[in-house]
């Protein structure tokens, strides 16, 4: 069945950066877009951002545009998210999600199981 | 930004009885591109609804969603012991996309 399963978890010191994969299996990787999530400790979910899976194109969230960025790996069916200039505000769980169609504006049918990303000195 | 506000926080409930979940926003919503998040301790949110009342492949037909414009609502009938989890409602309508706050159903 189709499923995404993510990177493990990660400890990282202030201003380093963090790479998180997304990999794809059971479905075709380029026919859905992925989305990536976030919930800091307290927080509610966070949407960061996009990439259509076929063509690169990417839509950031204006609040982290710029300090991440989506790229993917067609030929690993696999979606990467990297963070860079860590906070510790940035502390989170951090989730890929693909949405039902390549379009953006869809709802998130399958998620992956979370990578929890800690930044601490 | 869309705000979406859920209410209430917690609905404490006994299983067979009758959930209703809101989700307001702060700004209209195509019900189009409103859905309805599931998630369970430990594990990542699931999607039940979508176009606001539209259920997710192997949702079960006790949940049942409604709504337009800002208001919008989850009803699970009759609630079963899996049921109890946190519900997120969420637009993706418009960027950015957002998220409520969740409504925990808890055993009473």
């Amino acid at each position: 069945q189709a499923q995404l399963v993510q990177s493990g978890a990660e400890v990282k010191k202030p201003g380093a950066s963090v790479r998180v994969s997304c990999k794809a299996s059971g479905y075709n990787f380029m026919s859905n877009g992925i989305h990536w999530v976030r919930r800091a400790p307290g927080q509610r979910l966070e949407w960061l951002g996009w990439i259509n899976s076929a063509s690169g194109k990417t839509q950031y969230s204006e609040k982290l545009q710029g300090s991440v960025t989506f790229t993917r790996d067609t030929s690993a069916d696999t979606a990467y998210m990297e963070v860079s200039g860590l906070r510790s505000e940035d502390t989170a769980m951090y989730f890929c999600a693909r949405s039902s169609s390549s379009y953006m504006h869809d709802a998130f049918d399958l998620w992956g199981q979370g990578t929890m990303v800690t930044v601490s000195s | 930004e869309i705000v979406l506000t859920q209410s209430p926080g917690t609905l404490s409930l006994s299983p067979g009885e009758r959930a209703t979940l809101s989700c307001r926003a702060s700004q209209s919503v195509s019900s189009s591109y409103l859905a309805w998040y599931q998630q369970k301790p430990g594990q990542a949110p699931r999607l039940i609804m979508f176009s606001a009342s539209s259920r997710a492949n192997a949702i079960p037909d006790r949940f049942s969603g409604s709504g337009s414009g800002t208001d919008f609502t989850l009803t699970i009938s009759r609630l079963e012991p899996e049921d109890f989890a946190v519900y997120y409602c969420q637009q993706f309508g418009s960027s950015p996309l957002t998220f409520g706050g969740g409504t925990k159903v808890e055993i009473k």
